[in-house]
């Protein structure tokens, strides 16, 4: 069974630049979340989709922002890079069933670097 | 206050001996919790999953949870150097859906 395939694995970006990260989360999985992590802050709850739709949100500038396809397929997007959005952006799928099945399960992450 | 709040370590301990990892939360009606695992360089692997009060075992890792104190913990028996690890606890908010905090984590390191 795949797991959770996040593409691209590197990027390298120039502040003001956007960037788009793609994340297929595990067959059958329905909810898809992201999280940022750095250094200093550690894993950092972006947001979550769940059938197309953003369910949870974290505390983030309105230049992070994502969407979920009908196949469950997530991207996210990030305008106007600052250098501070240097870090490594985790994808994490969820089977989701009623109930307390909320076991996450993360891909290998997307290395940004904003130089 | 942090919503899920870990010692940040290290934590060292001598091969073959138990490492206890502790959290705490404040979300008081979280259902979800769990424990991963990660490896520098290296995407947190789910090690555990607790979601009633009381002890969970699966292996040399045992999982306790008392949503009384809002406290998890993660015992590790028979600790070898390959648990060296950063250990994040993870509790799902009450929000409906899927909204996983992690606390910041504790460095373990077994030394041989």
């Amino acid at each position: 069974k795949a797991g959770v395939t996040q593409t691209p694995r590197y990027l390298i970006k120039t502040r003001g630049q956007q960037v788009t990260l793609s994340c297929s989360p595990i067959s059958g999985h329905r909810s898809v979340s992201w999280y940022q992590q750095t250094p200093g802050q550690g894993l950092q709850f972006l947001f979550e989709y769940f059938s197309e739709t953003q369910r949870n949100k974290g505390n983030f500038p309105g230049r992070f922002s994502g969407r979920q396809f009908s196949n469950s397929r997530s991207e996210m997007n990030v305008s106007t890079l600052e250098l501070g959005d240097s870090a490594l952006y985790l994808c994490a799928s969820s089977r989701d069933q009623q109930g307390l099945d909320t076991e996450a399960f993360f891909g290998q992450g997307t290395r940004l670097t904003v130089v | 206050q942090k919503e899920v709040e870990q010692n940040s370590g290290p934590l060292s301990v001598p091969e073959g001996a138990i490492a206890s990892l502790n959290c705490t939360y404040s979300d008081r009606g979280s259902q979800s919790f769990f424990w991963y695992r990660q490896y520098s360089g290296k995407s947190p692997e789910l090690i555990m999953s607790i979601y009633s009060n009381g002890d969970k075992e699966d292996g040399r890792f045992t999982a306790q949870l008392n949503k009384a104190s809002q406290y998890v913990s993660l015992l590790i028996r028979d600790s070898q150097p390959s648990d060296s690890a950063t250990y994040l606890c993870a509790v799902n908010l009450n929000t409906g859906g899927f909204k996983t905090i992690f606390g910041a984590g504790t460095r373990l390191f077994v030394k041989a």
